[in-house]
């Protein structure tokens, strides 16, 4: 049954921690990306991984790190330098851009909650 | 002005009436378009995926998209309550640039 995970569902995460979102796929996806949904705008990029041991920042980087070390891994860690890291995160995935669209496939979603 | 601009409604429609849910954009290299439907607390799901102007069909759900006046829309005929939720377009010049996705129009289907 091939997918994307994301884990957990629910995070929730005191003031000055560092928390790391998991996402996984078995779509034999090249590519990875992480967004972030708020109420009312949309979803965000944060950051992107066309290729293992490689990813690029988004739009909205700052506080966030990845690493892609695993084509069907790409952890998210939302450290404390995140001013207002409650959100709705979301992982999805694409094939290579040379073969086409960018057309995305969503995980479930983590939503994290700070404390 | 953002480059995709989708209304957030809420939208409140009758169960059996047809809904139309627009997008506009200015960037005229976008020309992949793709409709995504999310429920409350769940990911996005991919609906259409539609190349350059033109229509597509899949069962009860419709894209059009109208590359001259920079102009995508999805359709949904006979709704059914399970269709409510928030839809979001998306689109894409193809190469290596980002997916810009819409803000998302929320959809209730009345029984």
């Amino acid at each position: 049954d091939g997918g994307i995970t994301q884990s957990p569902k629910y995070l929730f995460r005191k003031e000055g921690q560092n928390v790391t979102l998991s996402c996984e796929q078995n779509l034999n996806h090249d590519a990875m990306y992480w967004y972030r949904q708020d109420p009312g705008q949309g979803l965000r990029l944060i950051y992107y991984s066309q290729i293992v041991n490689d990813f690029q920042k988004g739009d909205i980087a700052e506080g966030y790190s990845v690493s892609r070390e695993k084509k069907e891994s790409f952890p998210l860690t939302v450290t404390s330098a995140q001013k207002n890291p409650t959100a709705f995160y979301l992982c999805a995935s694409s094939f290579d851009r040379a073969s086409g669209t960018d057309t995305q496939y969503f995980g479930p979603g983590t939503r994290l909650t700070v404390l | 002005q953002k480059e995709v601009e989708q209304d957030p409604g809420p939208l409140s429609v009758p169960e059996g009436a047809i809904v139309s849910l627009n997008c506009t954009y200015s960037n005229s290299a976008f020309q992949y378009f793709m409709w995504y439907r999310q429920y409350s607390r769940k990911g996005p799901e991919l609906l259409m995926y539609t190349y350059s102007s033109g229509n597509k069909e899949d069962g009860r759900f419709t894209a059009q998209v109208d590359k001259s006046s920079k102009y995508i829309s999805l359709f949904i005929r006979d709704s059914q309550p399970s269709d409510s939720a928030t839809y979001l377009c998306a689109m894409d010049s193809g190469g290596y640039q980002k997916v810009t996705f819409g803000i998302g129009t929320k959809l209730q289907v009345i029984p």
